[in-house]
């Protein structure tokens, strides 16, 4: 069955890096768009990024352009995240999810928290 | 960005009413609209896809109609595990983007 797992979650300064992934199983990685969702605690969703299969095309969203950086590595069936200047406005819980036609398969998410 | 204004943002019921969602977006998003409920703590998981198409699995009280930039999800006879937050989405054009949710809550 369809597993999306992430990982790399944590207690970060502002200003701090951060790099998440998410290992994907149960499917065909190289075929399908993956994006990044986030929703901060309390609060509703919001679409951060997403990449076509071969990574030659990538979208983000205003709040995260020139900070964020999505990537993938179908060898390795993983999607990742690497977020650079955090600010505490990105305190949030991050999913991963599969396709972008309202994506039926998302992972459990991982927290990441901005504090000083 | 295309806005979607999702009413009401909190809804009270009781188990075996119709209950009804909208979504309006700001401009024309054709049938690119999917609706999702999450419970406390878990991810989001998808009902209704291109606007009325349902989930495989999602029980048939579960429905939704709509196009252009008026959307809604319609639950007929509640049950207990359907009190949840449900969030429409528009992935027409980049950023896709949430109704800010509806909390279903039991009368």
């Amino acid at each position: 069955q369809v597993q999306l797992v992430e990982s790399g979650g944590g207690l970060v300064k502002p200003g701090g890096s951060l790099r998440l992934s998410c290992a994907a199983s149960g499917f065909t990685f190289e075929n399908h768009y993956m994006s990044w969702i986030r929703q901060a605690p309390g609060k509703g969703l919001e679409w951060l990024s997403y990449i076509s299969t071969t990574s030659g095309f990538t979208k983000y969203a205003d709040s995260v352009k020139g900070r964020f950086t999505i990537s993938r590595d179908n060898a390795k069936n993983s999607l990742y995240l690497q977020m650079n200047s955090l600010k505490v406005e990105d305190t949030a819980v991050y999913y991963c999810a599969r396709d972008l036609n309202t994506p039926g398969y998302w992972g459990q998410g991982t927290l990441v928290t901005v504090s000083s | 960005d295309i806005q979607m204004t999702q009413s009401p943002s909190s809804l009270s019921a009781s188990v075996g009413d119709r209950v009804t969602i909208t979504c309006r977006a700001s401009q024309d998003i054709r049938n690119d609209l999917g609706w999702y409920q999450q419970k406390p703590g878990k991810a989001p998981k998808r009902l209704i896809y291109a606007t009325s198409s349902l989930q495989s699995g999602v029980p048939s009280r579960f429905s939704g109609s709509g196009s252009g930039t008026e959307f809604t999800l319609t639950i007929s006879g509640l049950q207990p595990e359907d009190f949840a937050t449900y969030y429409c989405l528009q992935h027409n054009t980049f950023p896709y983007t949430f109704g800010q949710g509806t909390n279903l809550e039991i009368k």
